[in-house]
């Protein structure tokens, strides 16, 4: 079946300017997870949704932030007013539960994200 | 605070022999622990995990021990195989929680 999918690739933006990334997470996944991952660094968690509600939002950097997933599926990382130290790799994860902590988390190929 | 570390960078290991990955956490609520594969370009692979009632966890190729009383933890492949190249990312959770924790990866180069 289909992966994690996460769109678009590659983003290039402008320093202040808003971006929205988006993730389709595997069918039936309750369970949805974002992370940044900088360059030489392992993925840093951001935000975790259980259906439609963020469950845990603890790893957003600042309130320039924000995601949604208002029908439990396809979820949205929101960034305003971007700054170059934003640039990094945002990937997308889903389980199917995300209730137990022993789910294993899928990950999507990420979105590259170059702010200018 | 980095609470998962894994302090080489990278390592290199001929075909056939076999790889030690190695990882170290602080937080004694870790329960839980997951190694991931990543290929450039790719989203993190799971790979192996293990729970902190166990100290051993064992799939084909590759073996994760626990040392919970050292809060270390290792990920043993043998043998080695070219394909195995790639960044080992180590990761922990809680059982009240299901976000990751990730160390920084080491690069594995397995040459002929």
């Amino acid at each position: 079946g289909a992966g994690v999918s996460q769109t678009p690739s590659n983003k290039v933006t402008e320093k202040g300017k808003y971006v929205e990334l988006r993730c389709d997470p595997i069918s039936g996944h309750t369970a949805l997870y974002w992370y940044r991952q900088s360059l030489g660094q392992g993925p840093e968690f951001l935000i975790y949704f259980q259906g439609t509600g963020a469950a845990d939002d603890s790893g957003l950097p600042n309130d320039r932030f924000f995601a949604v997933r208002p029908e439990g599926s396809v979820s949205t990382l929101k960034i305003q007013r971007t700054e170059r130290g934003d640039s990094a790799v945002y990937l997308c994860a889903s389980s199917p539960h995300g209730t137990s902590g022993t789910d294993t988390q899928y990950f999507g190929p990420g979105t590259r994200l170059t702010v200018l | 605070d980095q609470q998962v570390k894994q302090n080489s960078p990278s390592l290199s290991v001929q075909e056939g022999r076999i790889s030690i990955l190695n990882c170290d956490y602080t937080n004694s609520m870790f329960d839980y622990f997951l190694w991931y594969k990543k290929y450039p370009a790719e989203g993190p692979t799971f790979l192996i995990s293990i729970s902190s009632i166990k100290d051993k966890n064992e799939d084909g190729r590759f073996t994760v021990f626990l040392n919970k009383s050292a809060k270390h933890l290792s990920l043993h492949i043998v043998p080695s195989q070219p394909g195995d190249s790639a960044v080992y990312f180590c990761a922990a959770s809680s059982y009240n929680t299901d976000k990751l924790i990730f160390g920084t990866g080491t690069r594995l180069q397995v040459f002929p």
